[in-house]
């Protein structure tokens, strides 16, 4: 299996902060990443796939870089629909595996 | 626009079989995967597994002993069925259409989640 690890685990911001969120691959998976929003409650949102491909509809707030081992999601200005749990998912392999979540607070 | 919902029931006893079926309108079910992923109370996502046009399936190695998902084309459905299930399958069951491009796979579609419990 790929072991994807997410940091941090949490994370405290204020509306306007930029927000950047780690996931590290344990091996390489070139740039087969997206990252997925979930609200309390509701299913997960996918927000960015193949790395750094923003999906239709999703603010431009939102961007991500990353290939190989390394990914980070960035929320250039924290809004406050946007404290939520993010989880990054590899599509390397056909086991599918997500990583942990961060979940954004309100600080 | 797309849109999943599963349907099913909402308690399922120790060792019998968790049975859903999730339902895809405004959308072809054609040239995607279509996949089951869960997650437990206050934990993060695990993947199920995934159903292709054609029938053909990928499992989760962890859970590949007691899953089948399966397909009805003509009704636009897929189900899963895991057997023998214990407390530790209480989850909220997603299904969610699989995106499967040259650049990656990705679920751009998700139903709302049907919370399962296992209890007695």
């Amino acid at each position: 299996d790929v072991q994807m690890t997410q940091s941090p685990t949490y994370l405290s911001a204020s509306v306007g902060d930029r927000v950047t969120i780690t996931c590290r691959a344990s091996q390489s998976i070139y740039t087969y990443l997206n990252w997925y929003q979930q609200r309390p409650g509701k299913a997960p949102k996918l927000l960015i796939y193949a790395a750094s491909s923003l999906q239709s509809g999703v603010p431009s707030r939102f961007s991500g870089s990353g290939s190989g081992t390394e990914f980070t999601l960035t929320i250039s200005s924290l809004q406050p629909e946007d404290f939520a749990t993010y989880y990054c998912q590899q599509s390397f392999n056909t086991l599918w595996t997500f990583g942990q979540g961060t979940k954004v607070e309100i600080k | 626009q797309v849109q999943l919902q599963e349907s099913g029931p909402g308690l399922v006893k120790p060792s019998e079989t968790l049975s859903l079926t999730c339902t895809v309108s405004g959308g072809s079910m054609k040239t995607y995967f279509w996949s089951w992923i869960r997650q437990a109370p206050g934990k993060g996502l695990e993947w199920i597994g995934y159903v292709d046009y054609s029938g053909n399936t990928n499992y989760n190695p962890s859970l590949a002993s007691r899953v089948t998902i399966s397909l009805d084309t003509s009704k636009n459905q897929f189900f899963l069925n895991l057997t023998s299930v214990t407390v530790a399958d209480s989850a909220v069951y997603y299904c969610a259409r699989d995106h499967s491009g040259f650049s990656s796979d990705y679920f751009d579609f998700w139903g709302q989640g049907a919370l399962v419990s296992v209890s007695s």
